[in-house]
């Protein structure tokens, strides 16, 4: 299974600022997804990058994936209180060479990020 | 739409004692999993399946068994509950390899 490690864990920041969340393995992915969770629920997909050097913006957020697939980034502009939650990265991984096509999801630890008003 | 259900929301367990968590999804999805969620470690993969009848193992899969009979459900099942599986599970489905993942609200087990 291919390891990704998120950082920072943990970010704090004023309403206003901009931030910026990495997603790194030294491995490479067929796609890469990005999950925010709010307490007490499962994670919710945002985005899902594909090509090398892909880059997608939903409103404030913007995500890109490396060119070599192997890292992503998730970049908030002028932070709002209602940002505040868990974000989650995951790898898609094949498996069972005998399926084509089929993967399994590999979540990384996740940045908790809080946005003080 | 219901989307992913997970059943039930809380449990408490002895020690030893077995019991299944429930799954079901109505969006015709191939693909499932299980995860659970400990503090400070993520999401990690206990099984998942690419279709009826088809399952493997993911990080974690020791003490949970799966099954895949039908599209639309796919249990976990807890043979001998150990303090250790105390957690959040979160179950999952996707129509497509690689595609995003909608999770049901999760299950908060507590094995006492």
């Amino acid at each position: 299974t291919q390891l990704l490690e998120q950082s920072p864990q943990f970010l704090s920041i004023q309403e206003g600022e901009n931030l910026t969340v990495y997603c790194n393995s030294s491995s490479v992915f067929s796609s890469l997804q990005w999950y925010r969770q709010e307490p007490g629920e499962g994670p919710v997909l945002l985005v899902t990058v594909v090509t090398g050097g892909e880059v997608k913006k939903l409103k404030r957020l913007t995500f890109q994936f490396g060119d070599a697939r192997k890292d992503s980034s998730l970049h908030i502009t002028a932070a709002q209180p209602g940002d505040t939650g868990l974000y989650l990265c995951a790898g898609a991984e094949g498996v069972l060479p005998s399926i084509q096509g089929a993967q399994k999801l590999v979540f990384g630890q996740g940045t908790r990020l809080t946005i003080n008003p | 739409n219901a989307g992913v259900t997970q059943t039930p929301k809380f449990q408490v367990l002895k020690t030893g004692q077995s019991m299944t968590l429930q799954c079901a999804q109505d969006m015709n999805h191939e693909y499932m999993s299980w995860y659970r969620q400990d503090p400070g470690m993520g999401l990690r993969l206990i099984h998942y399946s690419v279709g009826a009848g088809i399952t493997d193992q993911g990080e974690v899969p020791n003490g949970y068994n799966v099954s895949r009979s039908t599209t639309e459900d796919f249990p976990l099942r807890l043979l001998s509950a150990a303090p250790s599986q105390t957690s959040v599970y979160f179950c999952a489905s996707s129509y497509s390899q690689g595609g995003g993942y909608t999770f049901g609200s999760g299950t908060r087990l507590t094995v006492v």
